[in-house]
């Protein structure tokens, strides 16, 4: 059965600093995608980022990077010039298989940026 | 271009009354989803529409769930009925591909 897990379920970082968020996966389809969502204090889950599992670069968004390490089943989020804005839940969603729309959300990651 | 729309943004009510949230997606996105977020934990999807058919709804509790989208745009998702553990956030989500979903700003439940 397919699972996303978040081991942190909280980090700190200073203002102006990189932090990286861990997701693992386990998944026995060939064709998933992956996905990162913040959800701030006032509930709306806002998209961040997309990787899919034939996609050989790793994603990229502005401050937001995917690292993408299919081997290990891993696709952990890099924040970079981290910013107050920034302090939020961060979670980890799988969807399985071409065509399927179901997301598989982790446990989420609260992220609290330090001025 | 509007976003997901919810309402309401907040309701309590106590154990065994009934309750209704509504959803009103992007416009022109046939695809549809309400999602169960209890504290402290991930969203879990309860049903997916496509247009107005049910194309998943394998983690709805169908005893005292229900939800309707009968033109295909917007939908009605009822607890009837509610139980203390039904206190959590309702997420709806709309979609035009598997790849991208738009969240809308929930309805936060509490069942006391």
């Amino acid at each position: 059965a397919q699972k996303i897990t978040q081991t942190q379920p909280g980090m700190f970082v200073q203002e102006k600093e990189a932090v990286t968020l861990d997701c693992t996966y386990d998944t026995s389809d060939p064709s998933y995608g992956l996905f990162w969502y913040k959800q701030p204090s006032s509930g709306e889950m806002i998209f961040l980022i997309y990787q899919g599992s034939y996609d050989q670069q790793n994603a990229t968004e502005g401050r937001y990077s995917l690292n993408f390490q299919k081997a290990r089943k891993s696709a952990n989020l890099v924040i970079s010039a981290s910013q107050l804005g920034d302090s939020a839940m961060y979670f980890c969603a799988m969807r399985e298989g071409q065509g399927s729309y179901k997301l598989i959300f982790g446990s989420g990651t609260r992220l609290l940026v330090r001025p | 271009e509007a976003g997901v729309a919810q309402s309401p943004r907040y309701k309590i009510i106590e154990k065994r009354q009934s309750v209704a949230f509504w959803c009103n997606p992007i416009s022109g996105h046939a695809t549809l989803y309400w999602y169960q977020q209890i504290l402290g934990q991930g969203p879990k999807l309860l049903i997916q529409f496509q247009n107005n058919g049910v194309v998943d709804d394998s983690q709805l509790p169908k005893d005292r769930f229900s939800a309707e989208r009968l033109k295909g745009v917007d939908s009605t998702l009822k607890i009837q009925p509610a139980k203390l553990e039904d206190s959590a956030v309702y997420l709806c989500a709309s979609s035009l591909d598997p790849d991208t979903q738009y969240f809308g700003p929930g309805t936060r439940l509490t069942v006391l």
